[in-house]
């Protein structure tokens, strides 16, 4: 099956700093990449994806970058702010509906004012 | 946009009992539902895949007997914790994706589950 890993586990930063978090996935078949935010206590938003036809999607402040060769795919936050601490997970998944997604270890991003 | 409604939304229950979540697709139809457990600070573990019409395929090391599914409409998928233990406590929750698109996964907001 498929294994997501991500890194770092916490990550802290000044406001207005950048912060990225970087996530491997072993199975060369997935191909749709999303990233979610959570907070505590709270369902996990989507907050961007990339599929394997991209290398790269931006979304104002947050981008991410997909290398297939590689197995590798990263979520850059710019302009960083207080609001966006929370924990980040990465996921992958063989797209459509059918499929599983499965899920980094997740990262504990705190920004500090 | 999609919604996936979860109930309840936090349960205390006792040992021994039994505890039905809901997860609803309140917009869109779904096949193909996924039940998470969540322990606090760690990542959602994959349960097993819900589906419509079929029994659900469970991940290696879930007891299904434990956790029964139950996927009766295109909208609605029940997990029941079965003779729920103190260890059973946990946050679980659901995610469903459109019949007709790439498979992004919307989440219900999760039960959080203590057995005392």
């Amino acid at each position: 099956g498929e294994n997501v890993e991500q890194h770092p586990s916490t990550l802290s930063v000044q406001e207005g700093d950048s912060a990225v978090i970087k996530c491997t996935y072993s199975d060369s078949a997935s191909n749709y990449f999303p990233w979610y935010k959570q907070e505590l206590g709270k369902r996990p938003q989507l907050i961007i994806d990339i599929r394997s036809n991209v290398g790269e999607k931006k979304d104002q402040r947050i981008a991410v970058t997909l290398n297939k060769t590689a197995k590798h795919f990263s979520l850059h936050i710019t302009e960083t702010q207080p609001e966006d601490s929370a924990v980040y997970f990465c996921a992958a998944s063989k797209g459509g509906t059918g499929n599983q997604f499965y899920f980094g270890t997740g990262t504990s991003l705190t920004v500090i004012p | 946009g999609a919604v996936v409604s979860q109930h309840p939304s936090w349960v205390i229950c006792k040992s021994g009992t039994s505890v039905k979540i809901e997860c609803r697709s309140l917009d869109f139809q779904a096949t193909t539902m996924f039940w998470y457990r969540q322990f606090p600070k760690q990542s959602l573990m994959l349960m097993a895949t819900s589906n419509e019409g079929s029994k659900a395929t469970y991940e290696q090391g879930v007891e299904k007997d434990k956790f029964l599914i139950n996927h009766a409409s295109l909208t609605l998928s029940t997990l029941t914790v079965t003779s729920a233990h103190p260890e059973d406590s946990s946050f679980y929750i659901c995610s469903a994706s459109r019949d007709r698109g790439w498979g992004e996964a919307f989440f219900g907001q999760g039960t959080r589950l203590t057995v005392v």
